[in-house]
């Protein structure tokens, strides 16, 4: 089974602080993705990763930055963190040409 | 722009109905489309998927249909129990983007006993 695993299901964060969210996949699939889930909205697009050391932008990257050095990991970071930054994110992975996703559990993020 | 939308954002039906989840989409060139099923504090679980060669799949109590004329893809969950009760989102392939997905606003279904 794929598995996808997120740092944290839980974070308390303060506005202006630097905040790192960790996915790791054991598939050593190729492709991960980071999205935020807000009510009304669905999922929308931040980042993705086709590669180590490759990414591109998504549909909202402003106020992100990512990182992938390794193969299974790709993290996502909120480099000054905003009220408005407060959301669900979800990571996935899916392998080569392969369209279907896999995600993780999710991470509830809440920047007072 | 691409976008991919459901009917209605939530659907209340009796246990043992069949239920039928709608979503719409609006690039007439996609040519892959899945359904993903969120339960309460988890994250989105692939149910099944259908490619633009194909006007129905089915899975266990699943069934996809696609038209592509209409540009309309349905779910249909036979027996429905109270474990289906999540949001469900349709996607179809983002052009341009390697096998990223658009994803459609979800559906909440909810199934009473």
């Amino acid at each position: 089974d794929v598995k996808v695993t997120q740092s944290s299901r839980y974070l308390v964060k303060r506005t202006g602080e630097k905040v790192f969210l960790e996915c790791v996949q054991d598939m050593d699939h190729e492709n991960m993705f980071w999205y935020r889930q807000d009510p009304g909205l669905g999922l929308r697009l931040i980042y993705f990763s086709y590669d180590v050391k490759m990414k591109e932008k998504g549909d909202i990257p402003e106020g992100y930055s990512v990182s992938r050095e390794k193969k299974e990991r790709f993290s996502l970071i909120l480099e000054s963190a905003s009220t408005n930054q407060t959301s669900m994110y979800l990571c996935a992975s899916s392998a080569g040409d392969s369209k279907t996703q896999y995600f993780g559990p999710g991470t509830r993020l809440l920047v007072l | 722009g691409e976008s991919v939308g459901l009917h209605l954002p939530t659907l209340s039906v009796q246990e043992g109905d069949n239920s039928i989840i709608n979503c719409a989409y609006s690039n007439s060139a996609s040519d892959y489309f899945i359904w993903y099923k969120q339960e309460s504090g988890k994250g989105p679980q692939f149910i099944i998927d259908i490619r633009s060669n194909m006007d129905k799949r089915q899975g266990q109590r699943v069934t996809v249909l696609l038209n592509k004329t209409v540009k309309h893809l349905s779910l249909q969950i036979a027996a429905t129990q109270p474990g289906d009760s999540a949001v469900y989102f349709c996607a179809e392939n983002r052009w341009g983007a390697g096998t990223a997905l658009i994803f459609g606003k979800g559906t909440t279904l909810s199934v009473s006993s």
